[in-house]
């Protein structure tokens, strides 16, 4: 089956550092890559929708320019925390799909902690 | 925001059938109801879809109700690994794009017990 790959699975760093975290689509070409957003004991929540080649559309209230999204490939998307802080610590999770009507895949996740 | 209740849990005992409903009584013609499951601290797993006919696959199978108000998606036989937070998910489908956005909400956590 499909497989989408995010790396890494886990980061720990100071505040006020960058921290990029990666996305791939494994064995298809994904148009679209989605990120969520997972606290603990919560739902997913979409923090935005990528498209190969064009800017990212972000959910109402989420931060574009301190979370910046990269999908350069069709097979890789890039999501940034800029200037992280304790409060961006949390469960990032990316999904990918193609241009068909076939059901979004998702990573394994990266937990993301700022000290 | 979710479309879509759930019950918040539900517990089955191994082998058994577990059976789980979700409300999605706004649902339009052209969406489709999505089921994905979190193993703790996992990525979401995709089990099935459908849009207005019964579904199975080799995990699992859907029963969607005429008026399309209701479905359930049944576990046949639960097993210890079966435990997990179902989502169920209205697709929506984003005008001008083939691939709707999942919005999740909070979802059903399934125990499985020996």
């Amino acid at each position: 089956g499909a497989v989408v790959s995010q790396h890494p699975s886990w980061v720990i760093c100071k505040s006020g550092t960058s921290v990029k975290i990666e996305c791939r689509s494994l064995d298809f070409q994904a148009t679209t890559m989605f990120w969520y957003r997972q606290f603990p004991k919560q739902s997913l929540m979409l923090m935005a929708t990528s498209n190969e080649g064009s800017k990212a559309t972000y959910e109402q209230g989420v931060e574009k320019d301190k979370f910046l999204i990269n999908h350069a490939s069709l097979t890789l998307s890039t999501l940034t925390v800029t200037s992280a802080h304790p409060e961006d610590s949390s469960f990032y999770i990316c999904s990918a799909g193609d241009s068909s009507n076939q059901p979004q895949h998702f990573g394994d996740g990266t937990r993301l902690s700022i000290l | 925001d979710a479309k879509t209740t759930q019950p918040t849990s539900m517990d089955c005992a191994e082998g058994r059938a577990a059976n789980l409903p979700c409300n999605h009584s706004t649902i339009s013609g052209n969406e489709y109801v999505y089921w994905y499951r979190q193993i703790h601290s996992q990525g979401p797993q995709y089990i099935i879809h459908g849009l207005k006919n019964n579904e199975t696959n080799e995990m699992a199978s859907l029963i969607i109700t005429e008026d399309r108000k209701s479905s359930t998606l049944i576990l046949p036989h639960a097993t210890l690994r079966d435990t997990a937070v179902y989502y169920c998910i209205v697709r929506v489908v984003v005008r001008g794009s083939t691939l709707g956005r999942l919005y999740f909400g909070r979802g059903t956590q399934l125990t499985v017990w020996p």
